[in-house]
């Protein structure tokens, strides 16, 4: 079955700063993977997404993430982190059926 | 182009109502899907509709239901409502493939008192 795993619930990191968010998939086949952001009172927006060719895809915002299928992670980063970063952010696969799969998000706290 | 609307935005209802939820999704896609988010289970999936036709159904009771119209728009029907039911429901709409992304609405905040 397919799953999505974020193990940080929160994080907090200082203004300039540089961020890694974990995402971990568990999927048989190639996986379609997403990355979302959600600020408070907000639907999601999509930052970046992956289903073929280069493993480190570039996203909106500044962000990045790169596909390591010997890991099954699918890692968020931007080298620094500003205010306005501050949100929820979840990983997400589709499987074949056209099914979304979420993790369970991770909020980012930034500070000055 | 517009994006994803969600309609109402806030809705409050009590026990036992139902309510009815509308999603226009972005011109051209025929896809609508359906998530509940709530701070204890997060993003769960509830149904996909692609052509007016159910696609993909999530876990969840025959209290959820959905229709899409042949203009791509969407509505969610919960009937007989619980507390539990208190949740954001967001709808995305996307084109028709898996590796097409899903834009998402604001969303509809339900409160079941």
């Amino acid at each position: 079955a397919q799953s999505v795993t974020q193990p940080d619930i929160h994080i907090t990191v200082s203004e300039g700063a540089s961020l890694e968010l974990r995402c971990n998939y568990s999927y048989g086949a190639t996986p379609y993977l997403f990355w979302y952001v959600q600020s408070p009172g907000q639907g999601l927006q999509l930052l970046l997404k992956y289903f073929s060719g280069d493993t480190l895809v570039q996203g909106i915002k500044g962000f990045e993430a790169e596909f390591k299928r010997s890991q099954s992670s699918f890692n968020l980063r931007k080298p620094s982190v500003h205010w306005s970063d501050a949100a929820e952010y979840f990983c997400a696969v589709v499987n074949t059926g056209n099914q979304f799969y979420f993790g369970t998000g991770t909020s980012l706290t930034v500070i000055p | 182009k517009a994006g994803v609307t969600q309609t109402p935005r806030y809705l409050i209802k009590t026990r036992g109502q139902q309510v009815t939820l509308s999603c226009s999704p972005i011109s051209g896609h025929r896809s609508v899907s359906w998530y509940q988010q709530t701070p204890g289970q997060g993003l769960q999936f509830l149904f996909e509709y692609f052509s007016e036709t159910q696609r993909n159904k999530g876990n969840f009771p025959g209290r959820f239901s959905g229709r899409q119209f042949s203009n791509s728009r969407s509505e969610m029907n919960v009937s007989t409502l619980e507390l539990g039911d208190s949740a954001l429901y967001l709808c995305a709409s996307s084109l028709e493939d898996r590796e097409d992304p899903r834009f998402f609405g604001p969303g509809t905040r339900l409160t079941v008192l």
